[in-house]
């Protein structure tokens, strides 16, 4: 079963400039999460979709990050305009219901994209 | 609001010994659950171990087990027989259960680093 995939890997923009990355689920998991992870720290959720509903997005700086996920499949994150602390690890994620699988609802990760502000 | 603390930023230890990560948490919720994650340095985050808040026993998953205290409000992770492939940032996290927003508050992660 293929993992999660996201896209690029890395990605380096001047402050003020806007980025996007792209994230595909787990076929068949109805809910993804985009976690922003600094250097040294754990990840922190910034939103989380069931299917293709927001379900909890009160971490989002809205003022600049927005993130859709258009037919309940592949999401994108964006940033406009970026600033300095900014530069981060965007990991995406997505997980079963607690009833299928293991029960355990884990969320699997991917590798994430490495986003360097300037 | 949901807290994670894991107090050890770093450790070393020596191969085939075994070793605890120390985690505690705070909550309000009644009913929550409890993960380990294992990140290498290759950036990926790898599911390890859960417990759910009304689980009467550790869980246990292959060399890593739960120590669950829940009066103490803490869920350290054991890994029996440390080999050198555990090097890696190690994170806590929990889960609220009940209700659609589930995603995960993380602690800032120990870093345990197997010795030959």
């Amino acid at each position: 079963e293929a993992g999660v995939a996201q896209s690029p890997r890395y990605k380096i923009i001047e402050k003020r400039q806007s980025v996007a990355f792209w994230c595909n689920p787990i076929s068949g998991h109805a809910t993804l999460y985009w976690y922003q992870q600094i250097l040294g720290q754990g990840p922190k959720l910034l939103i989380q979709f069931q299917n293709n509903g927001v379900v909890d997005d009160s971490q989002l700086p809205k003022d600049r990050f927005s993130a859709e996920r258009l037919k309940g499949v592949d999401s994108t994150l964006k940033i406009q305009p970026a600033k300095l602390e900014d530069s981060a690890v965007y990991l995406c994620a997505s997980s079963l219901d607690r009833v299928s699988g293991t029960g355990y609802g884990e969320q699997f990760f991917g590798p994430g994209t490495r986003l360097t502000v300037l | 609001a949901q807290k994670i603390t894991q107090t050890q930023p770093g450790m070393f230890v020596q191969e085939k010994e075994a070793v605890t990560l120390d985690c505690t948490y705070d909550t309000s919720d009644q009913s929550y659950g409890l993960f380990w994650y294992k990140q290498p340095s290759s950036g990926e985050m790898i599911f390890l171990i859960y417990q759910g808040s009304y689980d009467e026993q550790n869980a246990t998953e292959g060399r890593y087990s739960l120590n669950f205290q829940k009066a103490r409000k803490s869920a350290n992770l054991v890994i029996s027989a440390s080999q050198l492939g555990d090097s890696a940032m190690y994170f806590c996290a929990m889960r609220r259960s009940g209700g659609g927003a589930d995603g995960l508050t993380f602690g800032k992660g120990t870093h345990l680093i197997i010795q030959p």
